[in-house]
């Protein structure tokens, strides 16, 4: 069974500050994970995704973030926040192999003020 | 234009109605996802096609039924509506589809439907 588990259902950062939104996942078999933004009335989009490849892995917006297995972790990281950063940030895992069904997170809303 | 298309995008009905949710795409994908959000529980899978004589439950089908009518269109039915089904719901897709960037690994969401149900 698969699981997600984000730390945090609000997070608030300052204009130029770090952002950090944490991920901690659960896999019986190896994971691909996944990172998606959702603003205001609209629907999720695709921030980034591992797919056993590369550690660390680059998104769209500045983001990026690392897999760790030791730590079963996949944080979102972002070093300056910018006002546009504002939504709904969802982690989400699926196993390999194609059959992709995700298991979302309950999600992290991130407000960002001047 | 919109690759995830989803009608309508909002609608109130009563307890014991029958609705259908809509849900259209363009982009050549085989594969459809039902899902619906509730504030603090993310998104969860009622329904997913891998094709069209694909269909199968996801984690809380209870209460819902789907249609592939086509490969681009899965449609979300409530037979008879009641108020904890009240929730923004979303279609996605996935697939090789027509575009070198689309891949199984990753989800194409429409806008979604709030469905309010009174």
């Amino acid at each position: 069974a698969q699981s997600v588990t984000q730390l945090g259902s609000h997070v608030s950062v300052s204009e130029g500050a770090l952002v950090l939104l944490r991920c901690n996942y659960s896999s019986s078999v190896p994971p691909y994970l996944f990172w998606y933004v959702q603003y205001p009335n609209q629907g999720l989009q695709l921030l980034l995704k591992y797919t056993s490849a590369a550690t660390l892995v680059k998104g769209i917006n500045g983001f990026e973030a690392e897999f760790k297995k030791s730590e079963t972790s996949f944080h979102l990281t972002k070093p300056s926040a910018h006002m546009s950063d504002a939504a709904e940030y969802f982690c989400a895992v699926s196993g390999p192999g194609g059959y992709n069904k995700l298991i979302f997170g309950a999600g992290t809303r991130l407000a960002v003020h001047p | 234009d919109a690759d995830v298309t989803q009608t309508p995008r909002n609608r109130i009905t009563k307890t014991g109605k029958r609705i259908m949710l809509e849900c259209s795409q363009t982009k050549g994908h085989d594969r459809m996802y039902w899902y619906r959000q509730d504030p603090g529980l993310g998104l969860r899978l009622i329904y997913y096609s891998f094709d069209v004589k694909d269909i199968n439950k996801g984690e809380i089908s209870d209460g819902y039924s789907v249609s592939r009518q086509a490969q681009a269109k899965f449609s979300l039915s409530l037979e008879s509506a009641i108020p904890n089904q009240t929730a923004l719901y979303f279609c996605a897709t996935s697939g090789p589809g027509t575009s070198a960037k689309s891949s199984y690994n990753e989800q194409f969401f429409g806008p979604g439907t709030r469905l309010t149900v009174l």
